[in-house]
């Protein structure tokens, strides 16, 4: 079975800094799509950025970009530029292709990330 | 905005009331999701549906009854329900391919079942 681990239950950012979220997975498949995705208080868990295991070029999205290393099976989240209203809990995602597995999204503990003004 | 529309927005029930959750989405999405979620903890698979017929069952207890009408319609029926099934409850819908399209979440059911 796959897992995530996110190694930092909390961390804390000064407004207009940069911060890098961890994500580490385990899994035996060679095709997959990871995702982080974001829930502030407001409860709705929104899509931030999302990578094909088969694109060697890392994913971006304005001021969200990761770093996938599929051979150490690491997919970090980095903020640039971080705003108050990029606190929120934070959810890396894996999604295999296997039969039924496709229709799984596994997500990491999460991480907490406090913006500081 | 959210495009996914979950109600109630919360919901308090005694342990031998009958609810439903509902869920709807317009978005042509034909995989549809319920996941359940306790304070500080990431969300739990609980259902899945495809194409309007239940694909998965994380073996979920019986008194958590999933339905979907139709392609845009998601119901989860609630009876006999124990205060540990007090959570958010979590509907998200996705195209069924590519296996890349990202799940819409809605804004969740607070459930407390006292």
């Amino acid at each position: 079975a796959q897992t995530v681990t996110q190694s930092q239950p909390e961390m804390s950012v000064q407004e207009a800094e940069t911060v890098t979220l961890s994500c580490t997975y385990d899994t035996s498949e060679s095709d997959y799509y990871l995702f982080w995705y974001k829930q502030p208080p407001s409860r709705q868990m929104i899509l931030v950025i999302r990578q094909e295991a088969y694109k060697q070029q890392n994913a971006t999205e304005n001021r969200f970009s990761v770093n996938f290393q599929k051979a150490a099976k690491s997919f970090s989240l980095k903020i640039s530029d971080s705003q108050l209203g990029d606190a929120a809990m934070y959810f890396c995602a894996y999604r295999g292709l296997t039969q039924g597995g496709s229709e799984k999204l596994v997500f990491g503990k999460g991480t907490k990330l406090t913006v500081n003004p | 905005d959210t495009e996914v529309t979950q109600t109630p927005k919360h919901l308090v029930m005694g342990m031998t009331n009958k609810k439903s959750l509902k869920c709807e989405q317009h978005m042509g999405h034909r995989a549809m999701y319920w996941y359940k979620q306790k304070a500080k903890k990431p969300p739990e698979l609980m259902f899945v549906y495809s194409y309007e017929k239940l694909s998965i069952n994380e073996s979920v207890p019986s008194r958590f009854s999933p339905e979907c009408p139709n392609s845009s319609l998601l119901n989860l029926h609630l009876h006999a329900l124990q205060p540990e099934d007090s959570a958010l409850y979590l509907c998200a819908s996705s195209r069924r391919t590519p296996v890349n399209s990202p799940l819409h979440f809605g804004n969740g059911t607070r459930l407390t079942v006292t």
